[in-house]
């Protein structure tokens, strides 16, 4: 069964330090998505792609974070600086992008914790 | 709009049924259904699109009134793998671009 891959699983840092997220969606899936899920909420939405292209960030804290797919394929999600704020599992997900029928797919996730 | 999930936590014994209702304040094309397990992503469950459908898994099912633009999950004679934490994700109308807003959820505990 397909999946999405997600490193590192988990990533312990020190506040003002730089962090990157790494995703590797399904292969087909034309939209990738990062969400943050803070412990004990539900998923957030942070970023979203068609391709390669930016559907929607208006979630994204643009001070601190950054997200690329630059050959829509694989994404990766930086933060810098961390904050302590930050600590949270951010999840890739991927889907068909197709209306009626749009199953996200998780990865595992990316759990941080900013010391 | 992050839709509102009920109850937030429910403790079931094996056998005991349970529903979780998921309300939206925005007219909704979809609405899908996860589980998430402990540590875990979250799992796809099942979607519903038209409104009063209902869609089953096993001893797990769901409806949709897009009047009410509600939705609610209903587990029967529960098992000890239905524990874990259920999110609602709402697709607007209009969205175009295919996003999911997911409730806060709702923590199933199934105990012996």
């Amino acid at each position: 069964e397909a999946e999405v891959a997600q490193s590192p699983r988990y990533k312990i840092t020190e506040k003002s330090q730089a962090v990157a997220f790494w995703c590797d969606p399904i292969s087909g899936h034309a939209t990738l998505y990062w969400y943050r899920q803070i412990l004990g909420q539900g998923p957030e939405l942070l970023v979203q792609f068609q391709d390669e292209s930016v559907v929607d960030d208006s979630q994204l804290p643009k001070d601190r974070f950054s997200a690329e797919r630059l050959k829509g394929v694989d994404s990766t999600l930086k933060i810098q600086p961390a904050e302590l704020g930050d600590s949270a599992m951010y999840l890739c997900a991927s889907s068909r992008g197709v209306a009626g029928a749009n199953v996200l797919t998780f990865g595992a996730g990316s759990r941080l914790t900013v010391l | 709009q992050q839709p509102v999930q009920s109850p937030q936590a429910v403790i079931l014994r094996e056998g005991e049924d349970a529903v979780i209702n998921c309300s939206s304040s925005k007219a909704l094309y979809s609405v899908h259904w996860y589980r998430q397990k402990h540590g875990e992503a979250p799992v796809f469950l099942m979607i519903l699109l038209k409104g009063g459908e209902q869609k089953g898994h096993d001893k797990i099912s769901a409806s949709f009134n897009e009047k009410k633009q509600q939705s609610s999950l209903y587990l029967t004679a529960s098992q000890l793998s239905y524990s874990g934490t259920y999110f609602c994700g709402t697709e607007k109308i209009g969205a175009g671009s295919y996003q999911l807003t997911f409730g806060k959820g709702t923590k199933l505990s199934v105990i012996p």
